[in-house]
C-alpha cells in the first residue's frame, strides 16, 4: 500500500457547489497531516494543517479519521479560483522531516 | 519578495551533460529540502539540510546527484551525466526547525533532458 493515496479526479463542479476529497494514508503512527494546493505549473502551497480531529478555515474544512486512516478536504461554495490540484501530504514514516505527497486530486470549478 | 527562489527556472540539456540548480531559501529558515516532481505525480523527496549539514538522502538520489549547502544559506543540486529520466521539475522548499512540516516551496527548476 502506498503511503498516501488520493483519487486523481478530475472533479468538475459548478460554482457554488460543495466538493469533498478523500485521502488515505498507511502509517497509523502519523500525527500531522496537510493539504497543499498546486496550480498548473506552479509550486505547491500549504493550504491547511491538520493536527487533531480537524481544522476549518473559511470555506475549507479538513477532517481526520484516525480509525480509518483517512483525511478529507471539504470545500464549500466553490469559486472559479479554487480550480487547482489538491495534494494530500503526510510526513514520511521512514524519514525525519520529508513529506510524502499524494498524486493530487484535480478540481475544476466551472461557471 | 522574501519567498524561496530557484535558478534557473528552466533548463534544457543534452543527455550526458552536467547541470546545477540553485535554491535560496527564506532567510530565517534553517531547514532546506529538495524534491522532484514529474507529470501527474506529487513531489518526491530527495534530500534535506539542517543548516549546512545534509541529514537525509532518499534512495531516489542516485550517485549522479549531489547537493550542497556550504554556508547554511543557499543550496545547489547537481546532476551529473544527465539521463532522459531525469527530466522533471526540481522543487526546493524551506522551513523553520520549529515547524518542519510546514514547508514553503520555490517555483521550481524545470529540467528537460534531450
Amino acid at each position: 500500500r502506498k503511503e498516501v493515496e488520493q483519487d486523481p479526479g478530475p472533479f468538475n463542479v459548478p460554482e457554488g457547489a460543495t466538493v469533498a476529497f478523500n485521502c488515505t494514508y498507511s502509517n497509523s503512527a502519523s500525527q500531522s497531516f496537510f493539504w497543499y494546493r498546486q496550480d498548473c505549473r506552479k509550486e505547491p502551497k500549504l493550504l491547511m494543517s491538520v493536527y487533531s480531529s480537524g481544522n476549518e478555515d473559511g470555506r475549507f474544512t479538513a477532517q481526520l479519521n484516525r480509525a480509518s486512516q483517512y483525511i478529507s478536504l471539504l470545500i464549500r461554495d466553490s469559486k472559479l479560483s479554487d480550480s487547482a490540484t489538491y495534494l494530500c501530504v503526510v510526513p514520511n514514516s521512514n524519514s525525519g522531516y520529508a513529506l510524502n505527497f499524494g498524486k493530487g486530486t484535480s478540481l475544476l470549478v466551472t461557471p | 519578495d522574501t519567498g524561496v527562489s530557484q535558478d534557473p527556472r528552466h533548463k534544457i540539456t543534452k543527455r550526458g551533460q552536467n547541470v546545477t540548480f540553485r535554491c535560496d531559501p527564506i532567510s530565517e529558515h534553517n531547514r532546506l529540502y529538495w524534491y522532484r516532481q514529474t507529470l501527474g505525480q506529487g513531489p518526491e523527496f530527495l534530500t534535506y539540510f539542517q543548516n549546512e549539514a545534509q541529514l537525509e538522502k532518499s534512495r531516489l538520489l542516485s550517485d549522479r546527484f549531489s547537493a550542497e549547502r556550504p554556508k547554511g544559506s543557499f543550496s545547489t543540486l547537481e546532476i551529473q551525466r544527465t539521463e532522459q529520466g531525469d527530466s522533471a521539475m526540481y522543487l526546493c522548499a524551506s522551513s523553520l526547525t520549529s515547524s518542519s512540516y510546514e514547508q514553503y516551496f520555490g517555483p521550481g527548476t524545470r529540467l528537460t533532458v534531450t
